[in-house]
């Protein structure tokens, strides 16, 4: 079955440094998604992406946030200047369409953990 | 953010009797309802969904029930099997919005 793919699975890094989380959609997927949860908390959305170019996001995607689909099957969230309080898990999600409902699709996630 | 609730945080069921997984929400612009179950160290994994316009849906051991006028939700699963132990997220999309509102997950726990 076809499935989300995320790289890297934990990723450290210094506060103020900047990271790229990768995540490789299925294939005949056309929208794109980034959760993310904090240890001990909700998942909790972030930004939705589709025909090249941001249809949604949340409070918490501000300006030090950022997503590309930079090729045909890439799709790439960037954190500028990290955060201690950026620590958590990053989910990657795609589906086919919104119009049929049919549900978003998650892969196992990075594990970002900022000293 | 208190959208959608999962006031059990865990449960703990003999391997073939049934597991009732409970959700309430208290948006009434929701239209349309998931289950996904995770594994540690694995992302949420599709299990079924539900729109608004239905009460019940059913797929192989797994039928999700829609109480609108309660804006209340259930999974049941029966009958249950150890490898269903994970934990279990409750997530809501209202119209015209591709965002899913997650529930804290209710740990299920299948023993022999």
């Amino acid at each position: 079955e076809p499935e989300v793919t995320q790289t890297p699975s934990h990723q450290v890094t210094q506060m103020g440094q900047e990271v790229i989380l990768r995540c490789v959609p299925i294939s005949n997927h056309l929208y794109f998604y980034w959760y993310r949860q904090i240890l001990g908390q909700k998942v909790e959305f972030l930004v939705s992406f589709y025909n090249n170019e941001i249809s949604e996001k949340s409070e918490i995607f501000d300006d030090q946030f950022s997503v590309e689909r930079p090729d045909g099957s890439n799709f790439t969230l960037k954190i500028r200047s990290t955060k201690l309080e950026d620590s958590a898990m990053y989910f990657c999600a795609s589906r086919t369409d919104r119009v049929s409902n049919q549900p978003q699709h998650f892969g196992d996630g990075t594990r970002l953990s900022i000293l | 953010d208190q959208q959608v609730k999962q006031n059990s945080p865990s449960l703990s069921v003999q391997e073939g009797r049934i597991s009732i997984l409970n959700c309430d929400y208290t948006n009434s612009m929701f239209d349309y309802f998931l289950w996904y179950k995770k594994y540690p160290a694995e992302g949420p994994t599709f299990l079924i969904s539900i729109s608004s316009i239905k009460d019940k849906n059913e797929d192989g051991r797994f039928t999700v029930f829609l109480n609108k006028s309660a804006k209340h939700l259930s999974l049941h699963i029966v009958p249950s099997q150890p490898g269903d132990s994970a934990v279990y997220f409750c997530a809501a999309s209202a119209l015209n919005t591709d965002k899913l509102i997650f529930g804290t997950g209710t740990r299920l726990q299948v023993f022999p």
